[in-house]
């Protein structure tokens, strides 16, 4: 399958700091990226649908100036946490597909944790 | 509305034994369902998926899964487990054929033991 890429991992970052997380999608170019979230012992929850070139639609209950999203290229969205609380920690987890009837792949995750 | 219910956050079978995860589906629309399994420090990978053309579902290392409309049910096996086959397993449910908007279930961690 197509490969997906986030980075960083894992990243500790201080209250009221800002963190950027990258999907990239390595061999194929992604219409569209999808951007989840996974609490402890809990599902992963869609945030936001983003389409290159165009605003992010985000889901209900998201908060779209905390969670900046930007598709700028068809291998690149960014999901940016500004003034980052300790809520914040948690498992990011983007998806990108090619478009059409295809298959969305995902990348490894994102552990955020918020000191 | 939907939604996925997996019951069992942990199950655990020797190797060799058969593997049966659980997952129960609320939908008001005929749903799309799917089976992912996640490996330590790596993404989602899909395993398979049903999009209404057959019941019984094969997926890659010889999983499947059955729809059962009845029972709202679409439970993952495997005949005989492997060490392997140690990871997170997620179902999860869509209005789409596509795997956009995907609702998942919690989860469910298998273990292997030898």
């Amino acid at each position: 399958g197509a490969v997906v890429s986030q980075h960083p991992s894992r990243v500790i970052c201080k209250s009221g700091t800002s963190v950027k997380i990258e999907c990239r999608s390595l061999d194929f170019q992604a219409t569209t990226m999808f951007w989840y979230r996974q609490f402890p012992k809990k599902s992963l929850m869609l945030m936001a649908t983003s389409n290159e070139g165009s605003k992010a639609t985000y889901e209900q209950g998201v908060e779209k100036d905390k969670f900046l999203i930007n598709h700028a290229s068809l291998t690149l969205s960014t999901l940016t946490v500004t003034s980052a609380h300790p809520e914040d920690s948690s498992f990011y987890i983007c998806s990108a597909e090619a478009g059409g009837d295809t298959e969305a792949f995902f990348g490894q995750g994102t552990r955020l944790t918020v000191v | 509305a939907q939604s996925v219910t997996q019951l069992g956050s942990h199950v655990s079978v020797s190797e060799g034994a058969l593997v049966l995860l659980r997952c129960n589906y609320s939908s008001s629309v005929p749903p799309y369902l799917f089976w992912y399994v996640q490996y330590p420090n790596q993404g989602l990978q899909l395993l398979l998926k049903y999009t209404s053309a057959a019941t019984l579902v094969k997926g890659i290392n010889g999983f499947e899964a059955e729809f059962k409309k009845s029972e709202t049910s679409f439970h993952l096996t495997k005949p005989s487990a492997h060490m392997s086959d140690a990871a997170e397993y997620f179902c999860a449910v869509s209005r789409s054929y596509n795997t956009d908007k995907l609702i998942f279930g919690t989860g469910t961690r298998l273990q292997v033991f030898p």
